[in-house]
């Protein structure tokens, strides 16, 4: 069965500092789709962006971008020029058929 | 265009209790999901559905059941409500499979006492 794991319950980074959450997944598909989803206090997943494994480049958002390596089952989200705003739950998701999220990393932006 | 709209936003039922929870997704969409999000548990799938069929299911005992109307809109139901169910419950919309990614609802805060 798949699984998603983000192995940072929390994360805290300074205003404008860049940041890095990790997550890996297991999976014998060859054939699937990753994303990082926010979840701000409002409670409302948002899409933060979207990785095609059969991409080799990176997806990249404007301040968000992906560090998406298939060899080794990982796709870490990078966040530069961190602002308050972006102080949420962050969600990495793994589907092929059905969407499977991990248990997600609280991240708090320092003023 | 309108979101995924999720009612009511909060629900407060007594043990025992049944409850029935609504999601209209967005305009054009076929597929809607739903997902229980606990602190401990994290958010875990429950089942989707895609033009009035179930598609997928998570492994949640039968007390949970949920369908699709003609127009998308779906509605989940819990029966027999336990202290354990009171969740976060998200509803999630998609055009086809969900491979450009899901629009969520704000989702229906249920406690059950």
């Amino acid at each position: 069965a798949q699984t998603v794991t983000q192995s940072q319950p929390e994360m805290s980074v300074q205003e404008a500092e860049t940041v890095t959450l990790s997550c890996t997944y297991d999976t014998s598909e060859s054939d699937y789709y990753l994303f990082w989803y926010k979840q701000p206090p409002s409670r409302q997943m948002i899409l933060v962006i979207r990785q095609e494994a059969y991409k080799q480049q990176n997806a990249t958002e404007n301040r968000f971008s992906v560090n998406f390596q298939k060899a080794a089952k990982s796709f870490s989200l990078k966040i530069s020029d961190s602002q308050l705003g972006d102080a949420a739950m962050y969600f990495c998701a793994y589907t092929d058929d059905k969407i499977i999220f991990g248990k997600g990393t609280r991240l708090h932006i320092l003023p | 265009k309108a979101g995924v709209t999720q009612t009511p936003r909060y629900l407060i039922k007594t043990r025992g209790q049944q409850v029935t929870l609504s999601c209209s997704p967005i305009s054009g969409h076929r597929s809607v999901s739903w997902y229980q999000q606990t602190p401990g548990q994290g958010l875990q799938f429950l089942f989707e559905y895609f033009s009035e069929t179930q598609r997928n299911k998570g492994n949640f005992p039968g007390r949970f059941s949920g369908r699709q109307f003609s127009n998308s809109r779906s509605e989940m139901n819990v029966s027999t409500l336990e202290l354990g169910d009171s969740a976060l419950y998200l509803c999630a919309s998609s055009s086809g499979q969900g491979l450009y990614g899901y629009t969520f609802g704000s989702g229906t805060r249920l406690t059950v006492v």
